[in-house]
C-alpha cells in the first residue's frame, strides 16, 4: 500500500509564482485535509474535504485553493506564492469523519518561497 | 481563543526511564483527543487516542491519562527507547478537524 503520497518533497518558488502540491491516497478514504507546519508550532489546518466535490476552509485558508474532483486526489494550489507561505505541508486522509484513529499523513512537502 | 497547548517544549530522559509528556486544553466541549509522534522528516503518526468518557487508556508501552476537571492530558511512555525520540503532539478532534498543540521534543539519552 502506498498510503498517502505527496509530491514534490521539496520545492523552491519565487514570490508571485504559482504551483500545485499534489496529494493522493489509495485507501478509498472520504476525508482528506491539508496542514502546514511552521517551526516551533503544531500543524494548522488549511483546507479539508469530506468527500469528492466537497471542500471547506480550515484555520489558515488564505492564499490557498483546493478542489476534490476524485476520492483519491486532493491538490493544494498556491496562486501567488508569498514568503509567509514558506512551510512544511502535510496532507492527511482518513476513513471517516472522525479524524484521528484512521488518519494517515503523507511525508510532507517542504516549500521555500524566496 | 480555544487552543491546545503543551507545558514543556523539550524533555530529555535516560534510556529505560519512563517519560511523561503533558498537554493542556481549553475547550471544555472537546470530547476526543489523540497523541501523535513525529520523527524528523516524517509526517505525524498516530499513537493512541482517548474519548472524554474515559480517564485512562493503555496501549503498547504507552498510556494516556485524561483529567477533565483541570483539562489536562498526559502521555506516559514506559521504558523509553532511543526509537522514541521524536516530537509528540496532542490534538483535539472535533467536527472533522484536528487542532494540534505545539509539540514536545523528546530526547532519549543512551
Amino acid at each position: 500500500n502506498a498510503g498517502v503520497t505527496q509530491t514534490p518533497k521539496f520545492q523552491v518558488l519565487k514570490t508571485g509564482q504559482s504551483m500545485t502540491l499534489q496529494c493522493a491516497q489509495d485507501m478509498n478514504h472520504e476525508y482528506m485535509s491539508w496542514y502546514r507546519q511552521d517551526p516551533g508550532m503544531g500543524l494548522r489546518l488549511i483546507h479539508y474535504s469530506v468527500g469528492a466535490g466537497i471542500t471547506d476552509q480550515g484555520e489558515v485558508p488564505n492564499g490557498y485553493n483546493v478542489s476534490r474532483s476524485t476520492t483519491e486526489d486532493f491538490p493544494l494550489r498556491l496562486l501567488s506564492a508569498a514568503p509567509s507561505q514558506t512551510s512544511v505541508y502535510f496532507c492527511a486522509s482518513s476513513y471517516s469523519q472522525r479524524v484521528g484513529t484512521e488518519a494517515f499523513f503523507g511525508q510532507g512537502t517542504r516549500l521555500t518561497v524566496v | 481563543g480555544e487552543s491546545v497547548g503543551l507545558h514543556l517544549p523539550t524533555l530529555s530522559v535516560q534510556e529505560g526511564d519512563n517519560s511523561i509528556i503533558n498537554c493542556a486544553y481549553s475547550n471544555s466541549a472537546s470530547d476526543y483527543f489523540i497523541w501523535y509522534k513525529q520523527e524528523s522528516g516524517k509526517g505525524p503518526q498516530f499513537i493512541i487516542d482517548i474519548r472524554s468518557n474515559m480517564d485512562k487508556r493503555q496501549g503498547q508501552r504507552v498510556t494516556v491519562l485524561l483529567n477533565k476537571t483541570v483539562k489536562h492530558l498526559s502521555l506516559q511512555i514506559a521504558a523509553t527507547q532511543p526509537g522514541d525520540s521524536a516530537v509528540y503532539f496532542c490534538a483535539d478532534c472535533s467536527n472533522y478537524k484536528l487542532t494540534f498543540g505545539k509539540g514536545t521534543l523528546l530526547t532519549v539519552n543512551p
